[in-house]
Parts: structure tokens; sequence; C-alpha cells
């Protein structure tokens, strides 16, 4: 069975770092694109970053370019997102997915909740 | 960047009707346009992918058309579990955004 599991998430000030996690399982993870998506609360779903299999490459929507990083461990068949100087707005919930290569996105994981509060 | 824009933002229907989302993205797009459905607290479901592919699981009742700028997703004979937020996205180029969802009320 496919699995992703994000872990990571919480309370944290504006300008402060998290760093989430996603474990996968079920699949050979070094073959596959990986993506984070976010949704705001009581609004819609936001595309935030992919690496692609080898982590060669590495695309960002604008609003976090210069302050979140994904990376990738096959050896622990993880994809990470590093975010610095966050901000109010980047509240919301985080969750990773698997990315085919005409770039629909299946399964998903739950999520993981990330607070941007003073 | 590529914008998606979905109408209508919201529907009601009832169970048994036939109910059309659209999804006109910004430039074309050929056929990279996918389709999610959520239902509160749950994560996105792939409906539909590359425009009109039903994924494997989802009921043949949903179907997906379109290609360049405008896109559709059809469900025919509503159901009761159908009810939910539906959000289509483009794959063509990065950033892959998403339209800002259509809500499916009974």
């Amino acid at each position: 069975e496919v699995q992703l599991v994000e872990s990571g998430g919480g309370l944290v000030h504006p300008g402060g770092s998290l760093r989430l996690s996603c474990a996968v399982s079920g699949f050979t993870f070094r073959t596959y694109s990986m993506d984070w998506v976010r949704q705001a609360p009581g609004k819609g779903l936001e595309w935030v970053a992919n690496i692609n299999p080898d982590g060669s490459e590495k695309k960002y929507v604008d609003s976090v370019k210069g302050r979140f990083t994904i990376s990738r461990d096959d050896a622990e068949n993880s994809v990470y997102l590093q975010m610095n100087s966050l901000r109010v707005e980047d509240t919301g919930v985080y969750l990773c997915a698997r990315e085919y290569l005409s770039g629909h996105l299946w399964p998903w994981g739950q999520g993981t909740l990330v607070t941007v509060s003073s | 960047d590529i914008q998606m824009t979905q109408s209508p933002s919201s529907l009601s229907a009832s169970v048994g009707d036939r109910v059309t989302i659209a999804c006109r993205a910004s430039q074309s797009v050929n056929t990279y346009v996918n389709w999610y459905q959520q239902k509160p607290g749950k994560a996105p479901n792939l409906l539909i992918y590359t425009s009109s592919s039903l994924q494997s699981g989802a009921p043949s009742r949903f179907s997906g058309s379109g290609s360049g700028t405008d896109f559709a997703l059809t469900i025919t004979s509503l159901q009761p579990e159908d009810f939910a937020t539906y959000y289509c996205q483009q794959s063509y180029r990065t950033p892959h955004s998403f339209g800002q969802g259509t809500k499916l009320e009974l």
C-alpha cells in the first residue's frame, strides 16, 4: 500500500523556521518527483514546490522562493521542506504528494499543520 | 505564471442531477489539466488526469474534457458522496497552479 506521512508542523513565530518531513512507503521513491501543496484555513489549494527524481531540479511558487527549500533523501524514502523566514500568510496545512510524469498528484498524505503567529 | 479560473465557485444540485464545472487557463496548457475532489478535513483525491483520463478507482460517472484553455469536469447522476469541493490544476508549466475550487452543495 502506498503511504505518505507528513510531520514537523507546529506553532512558530513570524520570522522563524520549520522543517517538514514526508515519509513514503509502498513504491520506488527514487523514481518519482515529489510535491508540496498547502491549504490555508478555509481556503483553496496552493502548489508550493516540487523536486525531480534525482533531486537536480527544484521548482517553487514565487511567494516562497528564497525562503523555502525542498530536498529529498532516497535512503530515508523522504522528502523535506525547509521553511525559513516564515510569515503569517504561510499558515496552513502542508501536504506532500507523489507526482506522475504528466504532473498529476496521487496519492497525497494527510498533511501537517503549520501555524505562524505571534 | 498560468492562472486557472473555475466557474461557478459554488453550485447547488440534487442527487441524480448532471453537473458540469468549468475551468479556464490563462494560456494554453495543452491537455495538462487534472481534477481533484476534496472533502472537509481530508486530503484531495485525484479523479481525472490529462484532461480526460479517469483515475483508477474513480467512479465512471466522472468525466473530463477540453484542451488548450477550456476544460470541464462532468458528473452524471450525482450521488450523496459527491457533494464536496472540486479543484482543477494545470501541470503544463510550474508553478502547477490550482483553480480556486468549486463547492458542490446539496
